[in-house]
């Protein structure tokens, strides 16, 4: 049974960035079939897939066009994570984010979500 | 606005049977699996139905899918009030290279 457990600050000074862990149980990071996605959902734009990685002999990134100018999203093998760091940030970046597991061609568990406020 | 197209809400009374629907296009819908996830308020989705028509173990019977086309539908047999919740369907979409996600569909048992 896999686990996503998030951490990260749940408030962010507008043009600085969004910075967000989400550590790994019951699988890994490496995993020849699985992805590891972000998300994240707001009363103005619903749920939004913002990008994913995965690897398959070698790693995979991608990200959502709405967001492919200001995003990374990076596995760390040594802990069995990934992480999701969103720059320049503005009011419309508030949202609630959430990780989440892709496999077998679904998103099949998702980590708690962490409300992230931008605000000064 | 969501690329996926469902009602804003639904409701019913307890015992009755209800459906929603979720349109899409070739991109998505049209070319691969529909997906639909259960949304408790302050919690995260939790999967529902998967490929279309599958139910992972744990979910009950009364929930089901369909998918036709471009559209899919979520039906609720024996509605019941926990059952009150978002309702999202999703599917990978080709020309976007990502995840779409319906606007959610607010269920309401009477």
């Amino acid at each position: 049974q896999v686990q996503l457990q998030q951490s990260g600050p749940g408030l962010v000074k507008p043009s600085q960035t969004l910075s967000l862990t989400c550590a790994i149980s019951g699988d890994s990071v490496s995993s020849n079939s699985a992805a590891w996605n972000w998300l994240r959902q707001s009363p103005s734009r619903g749920l939004e897939w913002l990008g994913r990685t995965y690897y398959r002999s070698k790693w995979y990134i991608g990200y959502a066009v709405s967001v492919k100018s200001r995003i990374t999203i990076n596995p760390d093998t040594s802990k069995n994570q990934f992480s999701l760091q969103l720059n320049s940030v503005t009011p419309e970046d508030t949202a609630v984010y959430f990780c989440a597991r892709g496999n077998g061609g679904m998103i099949d568990s998702w980590g708690q979500g962490t409300l992230v406020t931008v605000s000064s | 606005q969501s690329v996926l197209t469902q009602p804003p809400s639904a409701s019913g009374t307890p015992g009755q049977r209800v459906t929603i629907s979720c349109s899409g296009s070739s991109s998505n819908i049209g070319s691969d699996y529909v997906h639909w996830y259960q949304q408790l308020p302050g919690t995260a989705p939790k999967l529902l139905i998967y490929r279309n028509n599958q139910r992972p173990s744990g979910v009950p019977d009364r929930f089901s899918g369909s998918k036709s086309g471009t559209s899919a539908s979520l039906a609720i047999s024996g509605l019941r009030s926990e059952d009150e919740a978002d309702y999202y369907c999703a599917a990978w979409d080709d020309s976007l290279s990502g995840w779409v996600f319906g606007g959610g569909t607010k269920l309401t048992v009477l």
